[in-house]
């Protein structure tokens, strides 16, 4: 599995973009990278993935760079209930996924 | 929106006991995991299960734990006697052959006394 690295808190103003940064510089070529969230307690969250491509969904952005090592999640208008421990993953497909300790996100009103 | 359940929601243990953690998946979905968060800690994976066997497990899953399919729709996870250090959050989650994401359940918080 890719070791990722990610800052341990951010904050963002309510309304505006949350862009959240991940280091893998290890990922290999068959690694998705993979975000997830979780808030307070509850069970972790997917919110996207990509493995070259930059990837757009219904909650986030995605940004990978051209060399793999490193992206970037984007909550385009961050609201309070997108406050949580966003985590960047790299894996595969159907096997474990190795959650670090993430970044927690405070979305401020 | 299927979603994956777990039940129960809290379980209270003396430790020494048995504890059998259920967790219903999504119904179509092949592949099924259990993970772990201490108190404060990173969730950690525990093990997967996929074809009725165990296709990965980590160290923390040793002869303590076992898991089990026992019908089409249920996936269990046996604790076989309970230390304090088992206290956890424990949550289920499963994936369809062609999905990448996993679906988490909302956990069972496990506590030993």
């Amino acid at each position: 599995d890719a070791k990722t690295t990610q800052p341990p808190s951010m904050d963002c103003a309510e309304g505006r973009a949350a862009n959240l940064p991940c280091n893998h510089s290890t990922i290999s070529g068959n690694e998705y990278v993979y975000w997830y969230r979780q808030i307070h307690s509850q069970g972790p969250q997917y919110i996207i993935h990509g493995l070259k491509n930059n990837e757009t969904n219904e909650m986030a952005s995605l940004i990978i760079t051209e060399d793999r090592k490193s992206s970037t999640l984007i909550l385009p208008h961050a609201t309070l209930r997108d406050t949580a421990v966003y985590y960047c993953i790299g894996g595969i497909s159907g096997y474990a996924l190795n959650f670090g300790k993430g970044t927690s996100l405070l979305v401020t009103p | 929106e299927p979603e994956v359940t777990q039940t129960p929601s809290h379980q209270v243990t003396q430790m020494g006991q048995e504890v059998i953690l259920r967790c219903v998946p999504i119904s179509n979905h092949l592949y099924f995991y259990w993970y772990r968060q201490i108190l404060g800690q990173k969730v950690e994976f525990l093990v997967s299960f996929y074809n009725n066997e165990i296709s990965e497990k980590s160290e923390i899953f040793d002869d303590q734990f076992s898991v089990e399919r026992p019908d089409g729709s249920n996936f269990t996870l046996k604790i076989r006697s309970t230390k304090l250090e088992d206290s956890a959050m424990y949550f289920c989650a499963s994936t369809g052959l062609v999905d990448y994401e996993q679906y988490f359940g909302p956990g069972t918080r496990l506590t030993v006394t």
